[in-house]
């Protein structure tokens, strides 16, 4: 069964730390896989997308790593920022399909 | 990057009237439009897949009469929600898929739209 797992639900962190966010998928065949993030009440917005033959990527303070051995994906954030907090959403893709994991929340406080 | 628009950004409408809403790719052409509903708390959850030019495919356990999709143009899809209800209440995402010139091909998300049936 295709299937996205994102771990954990919900985080909070201090400001200025940094978190890594888990994603365990089960597509099948294998695409690619995305980080999204989402503000609340906002569209889901594209922060990397990691094909098979990638096993990091960085976007600014984001850098995402891929092991298309475990199927696992991680997400971390370096020196958090409070616009960081929002819904991070681990996605794979997979002919028309699109997998959506459930989301982890993540929380900066001041 | 591409942009997709959507329109209203928040809407409340009473229950058993009709609100549609409407997706648009503002700088590339879209043959193919995705709506999706998204719960608090919750994932985005396919709704339908929209073609340019045919009928939409709906997901299994979405009503087709009563979630009306229309994508009369390649930068324009809309949602029509008849005779809503509160159940109904959600937030609605649509996005459009720029052509694939390679493997990963890119799906950019509208900003949502905030529907509440009072």
């Amino acid at each position: 069964k295709n299937q996205v797992e994102q771990s954990p639900q919900s985080l909070i962190i201090l400001e200025g730390k940094n978190c890594t966010l888990q994603c365990n998928y089960t597509v099948s065949p294998f695409s690619n896989l995305r980080w999204y993030k989402q503000d609340t009440g906002r569209g889901p917005v594209s922060l990397t997308i990691m094909t098979f033959s990638e096993n990091t990527k960085s976007n600014g303070r984001y850098t995402a790593t891929l092991d298309a051995d475990t199927k696992q994906s991680s997400l971390h954030i370096t020196a958090s920022q409070l616009s960081d907090s929002a819904s991070y959403i681990c996605v794979s893709p997979t002919g028309n399909q699109f997998y959506f994991g459930t989301g982890t929340s993540l929380t900066v406080i001041p | 990057g591409a942009v997709v628009s959507q329109h209203p950004s928040w809407v409340i409408c009473k229950s058993g009237t009709s609100v549609k809403i409407e997706c648009r790719s503002l700088d590339f052409q879209a043959t193919t439009m995705f709506w999706y509903r998204q719960f608090p708390k919750q994932s985005l959850m396919l709704m339908a897949t929209s073609n340019e030019g045919s009928k939409a495919t709906y997901e299994q356990g979405v009503e087709k009469d009563k979630f009306l999709i229309n994508h009369a143009s390649l930068t324009l899809s809309t949602l029509t929600v008849t005779s809503a209800h509160p159940e109904d209440s959600s937030f609605y995402i649509c996005s459009a898929r720029d052509p694939p010139a390679e493997i990963s091909y890119e799906q950019y998300f509208g900003p949502g739209t905030r529907l509440t049936v009072t």
